[in-house]
């Protein structure tokens, strides 16, 4: 079975840039998690999708956004990108249902320049 | 104070040791909890859901204590490919739903 697969596995912007991160989740799954990982840093949570609606949001600023797909997949949007924004970034997918066990992809990583 | 506090370590443990780690939670709507190992620049990958009951799988033993808001993670017989980071993670269900992810505890097993 195949896992949680993300594109692109690295991306390189320049500041004021938007970039665009894409996420398949595992067959089946139709909750789809997004987290931020700065380096040395823990897993900050950005967004959760499920069944197409956005769930909830951590703390982070509107110009992180994103959308979930008829087919589950999922994309996180960053606008007006800024040199902090220079991280993994994670998607993970479960199960619906908050209780269930997230699977994470291999995460893209974004440097901001 | 954080959502979820653990032990940064480093651990230092030779081949075949025991090694436990401990992990509070300062949430009482907290849900389901987990732990996970993240290797260095890679993705985060489920170890073991935690219950009340306590569970095992292998050299692996988890406990949660709900009164306490505590939770555990027991690996016995250290194995060098145990090194990694040792994420503990709570599901929270306030309005709507979030994951925490403690920052990680470093474990290093040497020959």
């Amino acid at each position: 079975e195949a896992g949680v697969t993300q594109s692109p596995t690295h991306l390189i912007k320049t500041r004021g840039q938007q970039a665009t991160l894409r996420c398949s989740p595992i067959s089946g799954h139709t909750s789809v998690y997004w987290y931020q990982q700065a380096l040395g840093l823990g897993l900050q949570f950005l967004l959760w999708y499920d069944e197409g609606e956005e769930r909830n949001r951590g703390n982070f600023p509107p110009r992180f956004s994103g959308r979930q797909f008829p087919n589950y997949s999922s994309e996180l949007n960053v606008n007006a990108l800024e040199l902090e924004d220079s991280a993994l970034y994670l998607c993970a997918s479960s199960k619906t249902g908050y209780s269930y066990e997230q699977y994470f992809g291999p995460g893209t990583r974004l440097t901001v320049t | 104070r954080k959502e979820v506090e653990q032990d940064p370590g480093p651990f230092n443990v030779p081949e075949g040791a025991t090694v436990a780690f401990n992990c509070t939670y300062s949430n009482s709507a907290s849900q389901s909890f987990f732990w996970y190992r993240q290797d260095c620049r890679k993705e985060p990958k489920l170890l073991m859901s935690v219950y009340s009951s306590g569970n095992e799988d292998g050299r692996f033993t988890a406990q949660l204590n709900r009164a306490s808001q505590y939770i555990s993670l027991l690996i016995r017989d250290s194995k060098l490919s145990d090194s990694a980071t040792y994420l503990c993670v709570v599901n929270i269900r306030t309005g709507g739903f979030k994951t925490i992810f403690g920052a990680g505890t470093r474990l290093f097993v040497k020959a």
